[in-house]
């Protein structure tokens, strides 16, 4: 199995900064990962696929990059309703596996 | 507009089974991979069951495997996860998810979700 590890597992943040977060995987996954950000009680958003192609009406402050085992999520000046929950995700090999998430929270 | 709406989530005794459902519209549900994907609440999100499509097969989490059974009724837009031997720590909300493509992926629309508790 396919360990995604992401960090950190907490970031504090005040609106308008630039954030990155980062994803690792066991193996190289090639481009095969995904991100998706969560906000408390709703379901999981996909935000970018193919490591770096943003989803459909997502904003361009999210770019993603990397390739291989090293990934990093990037927004590019927080929002307000940019705070939530962001979990990486590899379809490469089975099982499909998530990261533990990273929590970008109001400093 | 794409919808999914889980169902069957309950509380049920270590040990016993339960049936989930997930009735999908607003696309041609027999095109697109479909998966199950659940989470304790507060923690993170756990892949537990993709299905592709046109007989494109069937894989599961280590953890569930020899446990739990995915299916598709192409002809009622309906994913099925038969739970059997439930644990404890089986005990989370399972989301329904559609894949962009033939083969699970990435999730591009996902449902509100179903609690399963398991507890004595």
């Amino acid at each position: 199995e396919i360990v995604m590890t992401q960090s950190p597992a907490t970031l504090s943040v005040s609106p308008g900064e630039r954030v990155t977060l980062s994803c690792r995987a066991s193996q190289s996954i090639r481009i095969n990962l995904a991100w998706y950000q969560q906000k408390p009680g709703q379901s999981p958003r996909l935000l970018i696929y193919s490591a770096s192609s943003r989803a459909t009406g997502i904003p361009a402050r999210f770019s993603g990059s990397g390739s291989g085992a090293e990934f990093t999520l990037t927004i590019s000046s927080l929002q307000s309703e940019d705070f939530a929950v962001y979990y990486c995700q590899q379809y490469n090999k089975w099982p499909r596996t998530f990261g533990q998430g990273t929590k970008v929270e109001i400093k | 507009e794409v919808q999914l709406l889980e169902s069957g989530g309950d509380l049920v005794q270590p040990g016993g089974s339960l049936r989930l459902s997930c009735i999908a519209s607003g696309f041609t549900f027999s095109s697109y991979a479909m998966a199950w994907v659940r989470q304790v609440p507060g923690k993170g999100l756990e892949w537990v069951s993709g299905f592709s499509s046109s007989g494109g097969g069937t894989n599961y989490a280590d953890s569930v495997k020899g446990r739990f059974t995915i299916s598709r009724d192409d002809s009622k837009n309906t994913l099925y996860l038969q739970m059997n031997s439930l644990r404890p720590d089986d005990t989370a909300i399972y989301f329904c998810a559609k894949s962009l493509f033939g083969v699970v992926s990435y999730f591009d629309y996902w449902g509100n979700g179903t609690l399963v508790t398991v507890s004595s």
